[in-house]
């Protein structure tokens, strides 16, 4: 079956733009996480979506936002981008609870 | 708060040479522990879990509760071992995962 799939792989961006990311997980999965992932924070977490509902937050501002459609594909909003907001999202996607979260390739902002 | 930490940033071993990749957790529960790992130009992929006891390429880990430690092990590294490895945890609440910050495995000829 298809894996997780994020688009686009690859955006550029302006300070004070906003951008939309989006995530098409694993037929069957209602589960959908996002991570940032920076050479110098690593991989932290964002937020988690099951069933259209945001179950978990990480500790990012709100200029940081998410949704999952009825299908289950969700999106991310950044809002008034900074510098600071380059790194490669990531979008992972769970069957259950606690099962094998499912990676994307990942999208790779750079905000200039 | 639940926390991660791969102390080791980088672990150079020589091809045949037994490895082990360190993690400690703090979590006041019962946590899910997972290694992933990511290797050139791939997704980052699940390599094993603690509830499953698997060995997955030869690679296995035990959980510690008393040192709340999930080592990383295999007797004898290859080339192909050669990736980033990351330890996460899973608390009581959903999916969401807490990342280490990942050991750079090089395995040398």
């Amino acid at each position: 079956k298809a894996g997780v799939t994020q688009t686009p792989r690859y955006l550029i961006k302006t300070r004070g733009q906003q951008v939309t990311l989006s995530c098409s997980p694993i037929s069957g999965h209602r589960s959908v996480s996002w991570y940032q992932q920076t050479p110098g924070q690593g991989l932290q977490f964002l937020f988690e979506y099951f069933s259209e509902t945001q179950r978990n937050k990480g500790n990012f501002p709100g200029r940081f936002s998410g949704r999952q459609f009825s299908n289950s594909r969700s999106e991310m909003n950044v809002s008034t981008l900074e510098l600071g907001d380059s790194a490669l999202y990531l979008c992972a996607s769970s069957f259950g609870e606690g099962t094998e979260a499912f990676f994307g390739q990942g999208t790779r902002l750079t905000v200039v | 708060a639940q926390r991660v930490t791969q102390p080791e940033k980088l672990l150079s071993v020589f091809k045949g040479a037994p490895v082990e990749l360190k993690c400690n957790y703090s979590y006041s529960g019962s946590p899910e522990l997972f290694w992933y790992v990511q290797y050139s130009r791939q997704r980052l992929q699940l390599l094993l879990r603690h509830i499953s006891r698997e060995s997955i390429k030869g690679f296995t880990a035990d959980l510690n509760k008393g040192e709340t430690s999930f080592h990383l092990k295999k007797p004898f590294a290859q080339e192909e071992d050669s990736a980033m490895y990351y330890c996460a945890l899973v608390g009581n609440a959903g999916n969401m995962l807490t990342f280490g910050g990942g050991t750079r495995l090089m395995v040398k000829p």
